[in-house]
């Protein structure tokens, strides 16, 4: 099982241009996720999934679009990137029910992207 | 409101001292979790433990021990004996959950940053 993996692990980007970061998973999780972590900040939610074909709002969704059109696969877009969009971007997926497995969510490696 | 505060930006120990990463919650739930991640410089997230709201017994893992008071809504986390490789963020989360057993988000404190000197 390779769990979450990240595409890319780097990123730089000029102001306006797009890109899409993809997130995969092979544990056959329902809940997908999509968190940015900045410097002395926690991981924030932009957005998740509840199921194949559904997305949501998470804390800090401007700027960014998501979608869940297979089951495994979560993508991330920025349509227009800003500076402020640097970060890092962390996918995570999990069971709907978090009884079936301790460790609640699984968290890939990380995205850093730039943005200049 | 869903909120997880972790007072202390960054500590800074020598080794072999103990050391007390505090964080306290908010939530209007009476059913959640409660985590605590590792981010080595390295940066990818290392689950620690998970606790969930109706177990209050403490936990120890080798040098590593949690405590969870509900009466004061806190779940501080404990290394004994610290080592070099221990110098890492340190966040603590927390996730709601539904009635039907789905959960919710996680909501992250802002870390606590430990640096462990020889």
């Amino acid at each position: 099982n390779a769990g979450v993996t990240q595409t890319p692990k780097f990123r730089v980007l000029k102001t306006g241009q797009s890109m899409t970061l993809l997130c995969a998973q092979d544990m056959n999780h329902e809940y997908m996720y999509w968190y940015r972590q900045d410097p002395g900040m926690g991981l924030r939610l932009i957005h998740y999934s509840v199921g194949e074909g559904t997305t949501a709002k998470g804390e800090v969704p401007d700027g960014y679009n998501v979608s869940r059109l297979k089951k495994q696969n979560f993508l991330l877009g920025l349509e227009s990137a800003a500076p402020s969009q640097t970060s890092v971007y962390f996918c995570a997926s999990s069971y709907t029910t978090i009884q079936l497995d301790p460790l609640g969510q699984y968290f890939g490696p990380g995205t850093r992207l730039t943005v200049t | 409101a869903q909120k997880v505060t972790q007072a202390q930006t960054e500590i800074s120990v020598v080794e072999k001292e103990d050391v007390t990463l505090d964080c306290v919650y908010e939530t209007r739930d009476t059913t959640y979790y409660l985590f605590w991640y590792k981010q080595p410089p390295s940066g990818e997230l290392v689950f620690l433990i998970r606790r969930n709201s109706f177990d209050e017994q403490n936990e120890i893992s080798g040098r590593y021990s949690w405590n969870f008071q509900k009466s004061t809504s806190s779940f501080n986390f404990t290394i004994t004996a610290s080592q070099v490789v221990d110098s890492a963020v340190y966040f603590c989360a927390l996730s709601e959950v539904d009635y039907g057993g789905s959960q919710g988000n996680l909501i992250f404190g802002k870390g606590t940053k430990l640096s462990v000197k020889p």
